[in-house]
């Protein structure tokens, strides 16, 4: 079966460096993967998209690359700041756009 | 334009009892899905719909049904609620994203549904 994986720790990081989560996937070969954020008590905003025929994608601060031979996502935010602590979740996209989702990774972002 | 809403925001059930969720969007888009979330565990997929009139089955249809009457409602129904079932509940549509270059899932703010 399909499965996903995201780190389950949180990660704690210091203001001002970067962050950089994992996303692993199995038994999938995705056309597109999909970084949202999560704040507590809301639903996910979609962050980035980035297609199997690219490499890296860049919006601001964020930066995702996408490495199909490893089934490996990893998502950076550069610069970090407290207002970036959430919970952040990798997905991937199915027929119909239907949404496989990790469990997501906890990011604190420490003053 | 409000997006993607969803009524109640919180519910208690007791169990063997029923109740709706409703799902509203003004995007005009044409699919549209249910998930649960649950502590440790990634947003699975309950049911999802194409289009008007239209639903299919996800991952974890079990205790269950939907009703797409109109493009911009999706509604999500327990027939006899189980603690099991106890979650936060998301709706979303997809639909372009242009700042994707793409198009992308916009999620509801969430139904926190107690079952006891």
């Amino acid at each position: 079966s399909q499965k996903i994986e995201q780190n389950s720790e949180a990660l704690n990081i210091q203001e001002g460096k970067t962050a950089t989560l994992t996303c692993n996937y199995t038994n999938y070969s995705p056309a597109y993967l999909q970084w949202y954020r999560q704040d507590p008590g809301r639903g996910p905003v979609f962050l980035l998209l980035i297609r199997e025929n690219e490499k890296e994608k860049r919006k601001e601060r964020l930066k995702v690359t996408f490495d199909t031979t490893l089934k490996q996502s990893l998502f950076h935010i550069t610069a970090s700041q407290p207002a970036d602590s959430a919970t952040y979740l990798c997905a991937l996209s199915g027929g119909y756009n239907k949404l496989i989702f990790g469990a997501g990774t906890r990011l604190a972002v420490h003053p | 334009n409000a997006g993607v809403t969803q009524t109640p925001k919180f519910r208690v059930l007791k169990t063997g009892q029923s109740m709706t969720l409703l799902c509203a969007q003004d995007m005009n888009h044409e699919y549209m899905y249910w998930y649960r979330q649950d502590p440790g565990m990634g947003l699975r997929l309950i049911h999802y719909s194409v289009g008007e009139g239209t639903t299919a089955k996800g991952e974890v249809p079990d205790g269950y049904n939907v009703s797409r009457l109109k493009k911009q409602n999706f509604l999500l129904g327990l027939e006899s609620a189980a603690p099991s079932q106890t979650s936060v509940y998301f709706c979303a549509t997809y639909g372009e994203n242009y700042a994707a270059i793409g198009e992308t899932q916009y999620f509801g703010p969430g139904t926190r549904l107690l079952v006891l």
